[in-house]
Protein backbone atom coordinates (compact mmCIF):
# COMPACT_ATOMS: atom_id res chain seq x y z
CA UNK A 1 0.00 0.00 0.00
CA UNK A 2 1.89 3.09 -1.59
CA UNK A 3 0.78 6.11 0.39
CA UNK A 4 3.01 8.47 -1.48
CA UNK A 5 2.49 7.84 -5.01
CA UNK A 6 4.91 10.06 -7.57
CA UNK A 7 3.44 8.67 -10.91
CA UNK A 8 6.51 9.84 -13.45
CA UNK A 9 9.49 7.47 -13.83
CA UNK A 10 11.26 10.45 -15.55
CA UNK A 11 11.06 13.74 -16.59
CA UNK A 12 13.66 15.31 -19.31
CA UNK A 13 13.49 19.35 -19.38
CA UNK A 14 15.46 21.88 -21.10
CA UNK A 15 18.47 24.03 -19.43
CA UNK A 16 16.69 27.41 -17.99
CA UNK A 17 13.15 26.19 -18.29
CA UNK A 18 11.34 24.87 -15.47
CA UNK A 19 10.69 21.33 -13.57
CA UNK A 20 7.70 20.72 -11.99
CA UNK A 21 7.65 17.30 -10.52
CA UNK A 22 4.51 16.03 -8.43
CA UNK A 23 3.79 14.11 -6.01
CA UNK A 24 0.13 12.90 -4.73
CA UNK A 25 -0.26 11.20 -1.12
CA UNK A 26 -3.79 9.00 0.24
CA UNK A 27 -3.20 9.31 4.52
CA UNK A 28 -4.45 12.67 5.47
CA UNK A 29 -2.92 12.21 8.95
CA UNK A 30 0.49 13.59 7.24
CA UNK A 31 1.48 17.10 8.12
CA UNK A 32 5.17 17.07 6.98
CA UNK A 33 6.35 16.82 3.69
CA UNK A 34 9.92 17.26 2.43
CA UNK A 35 11.53 16.55 -1.23
CA UNK A 36 15.05 14.41 -1.12
CA UNK A 37 17.28 14.44 -4.11
CA UNK A 38 19.67 11.47 -4.58
CA UNK A 39 22.85 11.14 -7.76
CA UNK A 40 24.04 7.75 -8.21
CA UNK A 41 26.16 6.19 -5.23
CA UNK A 42 25.44 8.44 -2.86
CA UNK A 43 22.30 8.42 -0.38
CA UNK A 44 19.72 11.18 -0.37
CA UNK A 45 20.07 14.59 0.58
CA UNK A 46 17.34 16.95 2.02
CA UNK A 47 16.29 19.23 -0.34
CA UNK A 48 13.19 21.01 0.65
CA UNK A 49 10.27 20.55 2.94
CA UNK A 50 6.80 22.23 3.67
CA UNK A 51 4.11 22.02 6.68
CA UNK A 52 0.65 21.17 6.61
CA UNK A 53 -0.67 24.54 7.92
CA UNK A 54 1.38 26.13 4.50
CA UNK A 55 0.77 25.88 0.71
CA UNK A 56 3.69 27.20 -0.41
CA UNK A 57 7.67 26.87 0.82
CA UNK A 58 10.44 28.98 -1.36
CA UNK A 59 14.00 28.16 -1.23
CA UNK A 60 15.94 29.72 -4.01
CA UNK A 61 15.14 28.20 -7.15
CA UNK A 62 13.25 25.29 -5.37
CA UNK A 63 9.82 25.86 -4.53
CA UNK A 64 7.48 23.16 -3.02
CA UNK A 65 3.40 23.85 -3.10
CA UNK A 66 1.08 21.91 -1.37
CA UNK A 67 -2.73 21.29 -2.01
CA UNK A 68 -4.12 19.63 0.93
CA UNK A 69 -7.87 18.88 -0.04
CA UNK A 70 -6.38 17.41 -3.65
CA UNK A 71 -3.26 15.46 -1.17
CA UNK A 72 -0.98 16.73 -3.61
CA UNK A 73 2.72 18.46 -3.41
CA UNK A 74 4.74 19.51 -6.27
CA UNK A 75 8.21 20.48 -6.65
CA UNK A 76 9.00 23.68 -8.66
CA UNK A 77 12.68 24.12 -9.97
CA UNK A 78 13.23 27.57 -11.76
CA UNK A 79 15.47 27.85 -13.69
CA UNK A 80 16.98 24.23 -14.02
CA UNK A 81 20.47 23.39 -14.68
CA UNK A 82 22.01 20.61 -15.67
CA UNK A 83 23.56 19.98 -12.14
CA UNK A 84 19.82 19.34 -10.90
CA UNK A 85 19.59 15.93 -13.21
CA UNK A 86 19.06 13.36 -10.48
CA UNK A 87 16.44 11.43 -9.02
CA UNK A 88 14.11 13.14 -6.82
CA UNK A 89 11.92 11.44 -4.15
CA UNK A 90 8.90 12.99 -2.44
CA UNK A 91 8.64 11.68 0.92
CA UNK A 92 5.38 12.73 4.31
CA UNK A 93 5.49 11.89 7.71
CA UNK A 94 3.63 12.98 11.09
CA UNK A 95 4.60 15.75 13.52
CA UNK A 96 6.43 13.70 16.38
CA UNK A 97 6.26 10.54 14.99
CA UNK A 98 9.50 9.30 12.47
CA UNK A 99 7.53 6.88 10.56
CA UNK A 100 8.47 8.81 7.14
CA UNK A 101 6.93 7.15 4.09
CA UNK A 102 8.89 7.79 0.63
CA UNK A 103 7.24 8.04 -3.11
CA UNK A 104 9.53 5.89 -5.64
CA UNK A 105 11.14 8.33 -7.07
CA UNK A 106 11.37 10.97 -10.53
CA UNK A 107 14.77 10.61 -12.21
CA UNK A 108 15.31 14.16 -13.69
CA UNK A 109 16.96 14.81 -16.70
CA UNK A 110 18.54 18.57 -17.29
CA UNK A 111 19.71 19.20 -21.09
CA UNK A 112 22.12 21.61 -21.85
CA UNK B 1 32.61 16.68 9.11
CA UNK B 2 28.86 15.88 10.34
CA UNK B 3 27.75 12.29 8.54
CA UNK B 4 26.23 9.18 8.80
CA UNK B 5 28.59 5.86 8.01
CA UNK B 6 27.15 2.53 6.92
CA UNK B 7 29.49 -0.75 6.24
CA UNK B 8 30.28 -2.53 4.66
CA UNK B 9 29.43 -0.47 1.26
CA UNK B 10 29.01 -3.59 -0.51
CA UNK B 11 28.40 -7.05 0.32
CA UNK B 12 27.78 -10.42 -1.07
CA UNK B 13 26.58 -13.32 0.87
CA UNK B 14 24.55 -16.95 0.56
CA UNK B 15 21.02 -17.28 2.13
CA UNK B 16 20.88 -18.20 5.80
CA UNK B 17 24.30 -16.80 6.63
CA UNK B 18 23.97 -14.12 9.03
CA UNK B 19 24.89 -10.74 8.21
CA UNK B 20 25.30 -6.70 10.55
CA UNK B 21 25.48 -3.79 8.34
CA UNK B 22 26.74 -0.57 11.28
CA UNK B 23 25.48 2.44 11.06
CA UNK B 24 26.58 5.33 13.24
CA UNK B 25 26.41 9.41 13.00
CA UNK B 26 28.30 11.35 14.58
CA UNK B 27 25.53 14.76 14.97
CA UNK B 28 24.55 13.19 18.46
CA UNK B 29 20.92 12.78 16.46
CA UNK B 30 18.32 11.21 18.66
CA UNK B 31 16.21 9.44 15.18
CA UNK B 32 17.63 6.77 13.23
CA UNK B 33 15.85 4.54 10.52
CA UNK B 34 16.99 1.81 8.16
CA UNK B 35 15.75 1.70 4.62
CA UNK B 36 15.56 -0.28 1.82
CA UNK B 37 15.77 0.74 -1.81
CA UNK B 38 14.08 -0.89 -4.74
CA UNK B 39 13.62 -0.14 -8.61
CA UNK B 40 9.88 0.95 -8.52
CA UNK B 41 9.25 1.16 -4.78
CA UNK B 42 11.24 4.14 -3.95
CA UNK B 43 12.84 3.90 -0.55
CA UNK B 44 10.76 1.46 2.12
CA UNK B 45 11.86 2.37 6.02
CA UNK B 46 12.58 -1.14 7.79
CA UNK B 47 12.62 0.31 11.43
CA UNK B 48 13.06 3.30 13.28
CA UNK B 49 14.50 4.64 16.43
CA UNK B 50 13.69 7.59 18.27
CA UNK B 51 16.30 7.18 21.11
CA UNK B 52 18.24 5.14 23.02
CA UNK B 53 16.58 1.58 23.80
CA UNK B 54 13.30 2.30 21.92
CA UNK B 55 12.81 0.78 18.21
CA UNK B 56 9.68 0.58 16.02
CA UNK B 57 9.13 -1.28 13.09
CA UNK B 58 8.22 0.40 9.83
CA UNK B 59 6.61 -0.48 6.64
CA UNK B 60 8.70 -3.48 5.68
CA UNK B 61 10.51 -5.17 9.20
CA UNK B 62 9.89 -8.49 8.41
CA UNK B 63 13.33 -10.95 8.34
CA UNK B 64 15.22 -7.97 10.00
CA UNK B 65 16.32 -6.77 13.78
CA UNK B 66 17.62 -3.64 15.15
CA UNK B 67 19.69 -2.85 17.85
CA UNK B 68 20.13 0.86 19.86
CA UNK B 69 22.15 0.57 22.72
CA UNK B 70 23.99 3.64 22.39
CA UNK B 71 22.65 7.21 20.56
CA UNK B 72 25.22 6.43 17.57
CA UNK B 73 24.64 3.40 16.11
CA UNK B 74 21.88 1.75 14.49
CA UNK B 75 22.94 -1.23 13.32
CA UNK B 76 21.09 -3.66 11.12
CA UNK B 77 21.00 -7.34 11.20
CA UNK B 78 19.54 -10.34 9.17
CA UNK B 79 19.59 -13.27 10.95
CA UNK B 80 18.94 -16.00 8.21
CA UNK B 81 19.27 -13.81 5.15
CA UNK B 82 17.12 -14.59 1.74
CA UNK B 83 17.66 -13.08 -1.89
CA UNK B 84 14.44 -10.83 -1.99
CA UNK B 85 16.15 -9.27 0.67
CA UNK B 86 18.92 -8.07 -2.17
CA UNK B 87 18.62 -4.75 -2.16
CA UNK B 88 20.13 -1.03 -1.79
CA UNK B 89 20.51 -0.17 2.35
CA UNK B 90 20.21 3.37 3.51
CA UNK B 91 20.66 4.35 6.98
CA UNK B 92 19.85 7.88 7.87
CA UNK B 93 19.67 9.89 11.44
CA UNK B 94 17.80 13.03 12.36
CA UNK B 95 16.67 15.33 15.18
CA UNK B 96 14.29 16.65 17.34
CA UNK B 97 15.83 20.05 17.44
CA UNK B 98 15.95 22.34 14.74
CA UNK B 99 14.60 20.83 11.79
CA UNK B 100 12.98 17.82 12.55
CA UNK B 101 12.36 15.01 9.95
CA UNK B 102 14.84 16.26 7.57
CA UNK B 103 16.76 13.00 7.62
CA UNK B 104 20.56 12.75 7.12
CA UNK B 105 21.33 9.92 5.33
CA UNK B 106 24.47 7.54 4.67
CA UNK B 107 26.28 6.39 1.07
CA UNK B 108 24.14 2.93 0.91
CA UNK B 109 25.08 -0.69 1.51
CA UNK B 110 24.14 -2.91 -1.66
CA UNK B 111 23.56 -6.58 -0.52
CA UNK B 112 22.87 -9.45 -2.46
CA UNK B 113 22.13 -12.75 -1.58
CA UNK B 114 22.87 -15.69 -3.62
Amino acid sequence: DQQVKQNSPSLSVQEGRISILNCDYTNSMFDYFLWYKKYPAEGPTFLISISSIKDKNEDGRFTVFLNKSAKHLSLHIVPSQPGDSAVYFCAASRVNNNDMRFGAGTRLTVKP
Amino acid sequence: EAQVTQNPRYLITVTGKKLTVTCSQNMNHEYMSWYRQDPGLGLRQIYYSMNVEVTDKGDVPEGYKVSRKEKRNFPLILESPSPNQTSLYFCASSTRQGRPYEQYFGPGTRLTVT
